[in-house]
């Protein structure tokens, strides 16, 4: 059964920092996957997504790196700014089309 | 504008009155599908639908049901709701089901409906 981490839960960074969030799961059989960003109470956006072939996904300050073999992901935020607070999932697609989603991690820039 | 569509957003309801929460998309997606978000626990998927007429279960498909009569819907029936039901969910769609199509094909999702029974 797929499982998807995200550690930690929580971080809280200065605004104008350069950070990684991580992502980890256990299948390397996957078709893509995912990064999304939730704000409080709100649904899911779709930030970049990742074909099980490539390497990583670029737009605009984020960067997002695939490496399937070591069941890792990463998502990088440049010049980070305080509208980027929210919390950040990763999701994984599997064979049989199934998405396991990671808890999140929440995301505070502070000003 | 292309989306998913929930509706309520907010639905407060009584334990054993049933109700629905419909989603509609208007992209022409093959795969839709629910979740339900709890703190602490993330978001579980309950049902999906590979295409019309073919629903399969999630990882908490107990005490929900689901129908795909036509591509663009896909209602979330609650027969007899329970406290424990209450939650955030949500329900996405994309282009491609499976195999190689879904490489690419990104989830949307739709903003939610909060459900409290009481």
């Amino acid at each position: 059964k797929q499982e998807v981490t995200q550690i930690p839960a929580a971080l809280s960074v200065p605004e104008g920092e350069n950070l990684v969030l991580n992502c980890s799961f256990t299948d390397s059989a996957i078709y893509n996957l995912q990064w999304f960003r939730q704000d409080p109470g709100k649904g899911l956006t779709s930030l970049l997504l990742i074909q099980s072939s490539q390497r990583e996904q670029t737009s605009g300050r984020l960067n997002a790196s695939l490496d399937k073999s070591s069941g890792r992901s990463t998502l990088y935020i440049a010049a980070s700014q305080p509208g980027d607070s929210a919390t950040y999932l990763c999701a994984v697609r599997g064979p049989n089309s199934k998405l396991t989603f990671g808890k999140g991690i929440t995301l505070s820039v502070r000003p | 504008e292309a989306q998913v569509t929930q509706n309520p957003r907010y639905l407060i309801t009584v334990t054993g009155k049933k109700l629905t929460v419909t989603c509609s998309q208007n992209m022409n997606h093959e795969y839709m599908s629910w979740y339900r978000q709890d703190p602490g626990l993330g978001l579980r998927q309950i049902y999906y639908s590979m295409n019309v007429e073919v629903t399969d279960k999630g990882d908490v498909p107990e005490g929900y049901k689901v129908s795909r009569k036509e591509k663009r819907n896909f209602p979330l029936i609650l027969e007899s709701p329970s406290p424990n039901q209450t939650s955030l969910y949500f329900c996405a769609s994309s282009a491609q089901a499976g195999g190689t199509g879904s490489y690419n094909s990104p989830l949307h999702f739709g903003n939610g409906t909060r459900l409290t029974v009481t």
